[in-house]
């Protein structure tokens, strides 16, 4: 599976958009870009994923680089509640593949 | 919205006990996991489980650890003889079978504390 960069930690101002970078340089061409994130120790939640489109849900929206070497997680407006630490993960497709954690980025929500 | 559910939240036991920890999945879902977390440290795998056979386990996984579905909603984890190396979160995933999405859903954890 691809490697996967990410900032140790990044603050956000409550209301502010936070944007959270990951690099995934040897990505292939069947790999999505999943994010999750785990909120104290609760078990990790999905957020979102995609392949090479830009993608939206409720949550949060996946920027994805042309050459897929990069992607952006934002949370449009950041709360508290969104204090986390969030993990980038690239997953082949077509399998029942495990989901392999780094360390992610602890994003800390101020007021 | 449904969810994966974990039994018990926090379970203590002595050194060479065997406990078992329990999950309900989602309802439709036909791929499960379990993981665990240590303390400070990273999310692990540490086995996947579909059609009623394991498709994956880490090396974490010996023959101190066991996974079972023992009817259609419950799946469990026994860890045959504890160690204090064992004192983790452990968490529970499913997975649905669409071909077009791969998300797990995780459960809550159980916090196994071994002494």
């Amino acid at each position: 599976d691809a490697k996967t960069t990410q900032p140790p930690s990044m603050d956000c101002a409550e209301g502010r958009a936070a944007n959270l970078p990951c690099n995934h340089s040897t990505i292939s061409g069947n790999e999505y870009v999943y994010w999750y994130r785990q909120i104290h120790s609760q078990g990790p939640q999905y957020i979102i994923h995609g392949l090479k489109n830009n993608e939206t849900n409720e949550m949060a929206s996946l920027i994805i680089t042309e050459d897929r070497k990069s992607s952006t997680l934002i949370l449009p407006h950041a709360t508290l509640r969104d204090t986390a630490v969030y993990y980038c993960i690239v997953l082949p497709t077509g399998t029942a593949s495990k989901l392999t954690f780094g360390t992610g980025t602890r994003l800390q929500v101020t007021l | 919205e449904p969810e994966v559910t974990q039994t018990p939240s926090h379970q203590v036991t002595q050194m060479g006990q065997e406990v078992i920890l329990r999950c309900v999945p989602i309802s439709n879902h036909l791929y499960f996991y379990w993981y665990r977390q240590i303390l400070g440290q990273k999310v692990e795998f540490l086995v996947s489980f579909y059609n009623n056979e394991i498709s994956e386990k880490s090396e974490i996984f010996d023959d101190q650890f066991s996974v079972e579905r023992p009817d259609g909603s419950n799946f469990t984890l026994k860890i045959r003889s504890t160690k204090l190396e064992d004192s983790a979160m452990y968490f529970c995933a499913s997975r649905y079978r669409g071909t077009q999405s791969y998300e797990q859903y995780f459960g809550p954890g159980t916090r196994l504390t071994v002494t």
